[in-house]
């Protein structure tokens, strides 16, 4: 399948900053899946996105669907340390696979 | 309501030795993928299964096998594990083949 790049690979900011962390493919894509991974947890689901320039929000996080549909973002706003984990694009390639990126490592220290 | 179920939650095998994972997916959910994460890495897939019916298969060696049930519930099974199958093995499900995916809790395989 098809590599997602992820950046940046890891962030350290401080409780109440905002977040922002994107992900690119050299292929299009008609989803992008994002989900947040805590340790020894399967990932959960965040936001799915389903149309070019789609912007969709889900509480404090937003995610868009590049123009290009090569690329995604997802933004954190007023993070919280809950919020600490390993977050991870994804998208189904022309078959039933999902492909991830390696995932952004976000620590949020009080 | 339930989400995906995955059994056992950890697991310990020796080298050689055959392991059998297994996966409930949500009520109504009639595809089930499978996926292997080792530390550091994103989930790779393995195998997707639609209807009782193979619809995917990702770049695994022929140790790895599954199957879907009746009831739409899986079983993953690894023949001859070597070191290398040591992962985080985690079961998707989806409503259709083509929606979102749900992910289980994981099954933490070691082999020693």
């Amino acid at each position: 399948g098809q590599q997602l790049n992820q950046s940046p690979q890891s962030m350290f900011i401080q409780e109440g900053e905002d977040v922002s962390m994107n992900c690119t493919s050299s292929s299009i894509f008609n989803t992008w899946l994002w989900y947040k991974q805590d340790p020894g947890e399967g990932p959960v689901l965040l936001i799915a996105l389903y149309k070019a320039g789609e912007l969709t929000s889900n509480g404090r996080l937003t995610a868009q669907f590049g123009i290009t549909r090569k690329d995604s973002f997802l933004n954190i706003s007023a993070s919280i340390p809950s919020d600490v984990g390993i977050y991870f694009c994804a998208g189904p390639d022309s078959g039933y696979a999902l492909n991830f990126g390696k995932g952004t490592s976000l620590l949020v220290t009080p | 309501d339930a989400g995906v179920t995955q059994s056992p939650t950890h697991l310990i095998k020796t080298r050689g030795q055959h392991v059998t994972l297994r996966c409930s997916p949500i009520s109504g959910h009639k595809s089930v993928s499978w996926y292997q994460q080792v530390l550091g890495q994103g989930p790779q897939f393995i195998f997707q299964y639609y209807e009782k019916e193979e619809r995917g298969r990702g770049n695994f060696p022929d140790r790895f096998s599954a199957r879907q049930f009746p009831n739409y519930s899986s079983e993953l099974n690894v023949n001859a594990l070597l070191l290398g199958d040591s992962a985080l093995y985690l079961c998707a499900s989806s409503l259709w083949w083509n929606t979102e995916a749900f992910f289980g809790q994981g099954t933490r395989l070691t082999v020693v």
